[in-house]
């Protein structure tokens, strides 16, 4: 079976860009979630969406925004690039909302 | 103080020894646990949970949760250097959302 895929898993920007990430969870898990790795740190909660509604926001500004399709695929957004976005950008599925959570390979992005 | 908060290590063992890695939280409601294994330059990879105060078994892993200690730890039997990884500990503080550790760096040698 099929785990957690993203896209794409390596991109560069710069700074004032945008940009899309793509989720798609394991096949059956209805809820996607969002996490943020910075070198070093341990993953940090963006977002988690459960059948399509936001059930969870992460201390990070409005430049993230996300959203669940009715597939259950994921997409996460952010505009204005800043140079602190760089990080590996995490998405992990369950099949509840309080199953454990499966991750996906990440999206690591670099703004210069 | 940090939520969940582990040492950075690194914690070297040698081949077929055990390993001890360690795990303190605040929120005291927080009910789940989780272990999870990051290679470098990897995704984190669920190795663990557990719920209950006690321990928990799989394979070569146990968990170990005491909520009145606020602790967590996972016990790692017979090391290989193939365990060398991060640890990333979590606890699931409501809706999913996991507030992660910075993790335990594991340096198993031959």
């Amino acid at each position: 079976d099929a785990g957690v895929t993203q896209s794409p898993t390596h991109l560069i920007k710069t700074r004032g860009q945008h940009v899309t990430l793509r989720c798609s969870p394991i096949s059956g898990h209805k809820s996607v979630s969002w996490y943020q790795q910075v070198l070093g740190q341990g993953p940090q909660f963006i977002f988690q969406y459960y059948e399509k509604e936001e059930r969870g926001r992460g201390n990070f500004p409005d430049r993230f925004s996300a959203r669940q399709f009715p597939n259950y695929s994921s997409e996460l957004n952010v505009n204005a690039l800043l140079l602190g976005d760089s990080a590996l950008y995490l998405c992990a599925s369950s099949f509840v909302v309080t199953g454990e959570l499966f991750f996906g390979e990440g999206s690591r992005l670099t703004v210069l | 103080q940090k939520e969940v908060e582990q040492n950075s290590g690194p914690l070297s063992v040698p081949e077929g020894a055990i390993a001890s890695l360690n795990c303190t939280y605040s929120d005291r409601g927080s009910q789940s646990f989780f272990w999870y294994r990051q290679y470098s330059g990897k995704s984190p990879e669920l190795i663990m949970f557990i719920y209950s105060n006690g321990d928990k078994e799989d394979g070569r892993f146990t968990a170990q949760l005491n909520k009145a200690s606020q602790y967590v730890s996972l016990l790692i039997r017979d090391s290989q250097p193939s365990d060398s990884a991060t640890y990333l500990c979590a606890v699931n503080t409501g809706f999913q959302k996991l507030v992660f550790g910075t993790g335990t760096r594991l340096l198993v040698s031959p």
